[in-house]
């Protein structure tokens, strides 16, 4: 299966709000609410930011928001910081049973 | 606390075989699926399967179906990422991970064994 698209990079400056989208096909983005969104930072793991198109883990802050419409899901970060500054990854469930993660978007603070 | 300890970076040659290995600890190992997933610069994270440490039921992503073995032992809280003839394009960061349930994702990661494959 294809890894799912996401933008190479989005770039704000501090304070303000980006959008990173996600898309993929009606067997994985769109079959089912289980979209998850992960942050990785240089040399660490991902970790995860959003799970179920919209729910935060405990202890995520609410500055990070989901969302999906059809195919596409979408990441939400407002009031951008420069600790946000990192790489982002999408993921779905797919009818296969399996996991698929997106390429990943470069987030910068200007 | 909920912690998952990965092996240490790995060296290898071309045709050699490897097993990396995912301790866990802080929770019940046997109730959890674990995951292994891959990191290259070139493409990514892409997620080679899952196995159920209770009965060691596996279920590989077809992009890595037949080139990689998982295996778990829960009787020591570890599960194994293995390969039997390594090639250079295996060179990547290697991450255990453990999802809430089969169909979710991982929300606690190993720290990543990094395997390099070069004569």
């Amino acid at each position: 299966q294809s890894a799912l698209t996401q933008p190479a990079s989005v770039s704000g400056s501090p304070g303000q709000s980006i959008t990173i989208s996600c898309t993929g096909t009606s067997s994985d983005v769109g079959a089912y609410n289980y979209v998850s969104w992960f942050q990785q930072h240089p040399g660490k793991a991902p970790k995860l930011m959003i799970s179920d198109v919209t729910n935060r883990p405990s202890g995520i802050s609410n500055r990070f928001s989901g969302s999906k419409s059809g195919n596409t899901a979408s990441l939400t970060i407002s009031g951008l910081q420069a600790e946000d500054e990192a790489d982002y990854y999408c993921s779905s469930y797919t009818t296969i049973s399996t996991l698929v993660f997106g390429g990943g978007t470069k987030v910068t603070v200007l | 606390e909920v912690q998952l300890v990965q092996s240490e970076a790995e060296v290898k040659k071309p045709g050699e075989s490897l097993r990396i290995s995912c301790k866990g600890s802080g929770y019940s190992f046997a109730n959890y699926w674990i995951t292994w997933v891959r990191q290259t610069p070139g493409k990514g994270l892409e997620w080679m399967g899952r196995i159920d440490p209770s009965d060691s039921y596996t279920y590989y992503s077809p992009s890595f179906q037949g080139h990689v073995t998982l295996s778990a032992d829960k009787s020591s809280s570890t599960a194994y990422l293995q390969w039997s003839s390594l090639k250079a394009s295996d060179t990547a960061m290697y991450y255990c991970a453990r999802p809430r349930d089969y169909s979710q994702p991982p929300d606690y990661w190993g720290q990543g064994t990094l395997v390099t494959v070069s004569s």
